[in-house]
């Protein structure tokens, strides 16, 4: 069964600074793999998705990478904002189904 | 545009009493899918189901039924809550290829069991 981990859990971080959030998973076998953030109360919004065969996608202040035969996945925030403030959670397509890691909870201080 | 649409957004039931849990999605997918979402264990699926007339049971089914009951619509029906059901609901949709297969999320239920 596919396993999903996110690390760390939480991370705090001064506003302007570039950060770095992890996803990694056990099984290579992916079509494809998913960011969402969820702001507090609400549904998942996707962010960015990766295919299989990709090894990179960026949208504006965000990149994300794909290394699949190291099972590893990182979303690349810069020049972060309070407004970046949210849980972020990473997915992955395997089989006919989609595993989530257990996200990580950023705070952007001021 | 609506997306993805669920209701209620909260629920307070007591133990036994049953309920549906109903999602409608209008963005022509054909696969729609329960989350349910717990402190710590991420989303966990409950059913799925990837075209109209056909569910399957995902990682934590016990405790729940599902209709497909048009491609637009896919309830989810507690018969007898119980306390380990409390938890945030998710209905979620998908269509294409799986490369490039994105899913979309209903703004959720807060179940509440006593």
């Amino acid at each position: 069964k596919q396993e999903v981990t996110q690390i760390p859990a939480a991370l705090s971080v001064p506003e302007g600074e570039n950060l770095v959030l992890n996803c990694s998973f056990t099984d290579s076998a992916i079509y494809n793999l998913q960011w969402f953030r969820q702001d507090p109360g609400k549904g998942l919004t996707s962010l960015l998705l990766i295919q299989s065969s990709q090894r990179e996608q960026t949208s504006g202040r965000l990149n994300a990478s794909l290394d699949k035969s190291s099972g590893r996945s990182t979303l690349y925030i810069a020049a972060s904002q309070p407004g970046d403030s949210a849980t972020y959670l990473c997915a992955v397509r395997t089989g006919n189904q989609f595993y989530f890691g257990t996200g990580t909870s950023l705070t952007v201080i001021p | 545009n609506a997306g993805v649409t669920q209701t209620p957004k909260f629920q307070v039931l007591k133990t036994g009493q049953s309920m549906t849990l109903q999602c409608a999605q209008d963005m022509n997918h054909n696969s729609m899918y329960w989350y349910r979402q717990d402190p710590g264990m991420g989303l966990r699926l409950i059913y799925y189901s990837a075209s109209e007339g056909t569910t399957d049971k995902g990682e934590v089914p016990n405790g729940y039924n599902v209709s497909r009951l048009n491609k637009r619509e896919f309830s989810l029906r507690l018969e007898s809550a119980a306390p380990s059901q409390t938890s945030v609901y998710f209905c979620a949709s998908s269509d294409g290829h799986p490369t490039n297969e994105k899913l979309f999320f209903g703004s959720g239920t807060q179940l509440s069991v006593l």
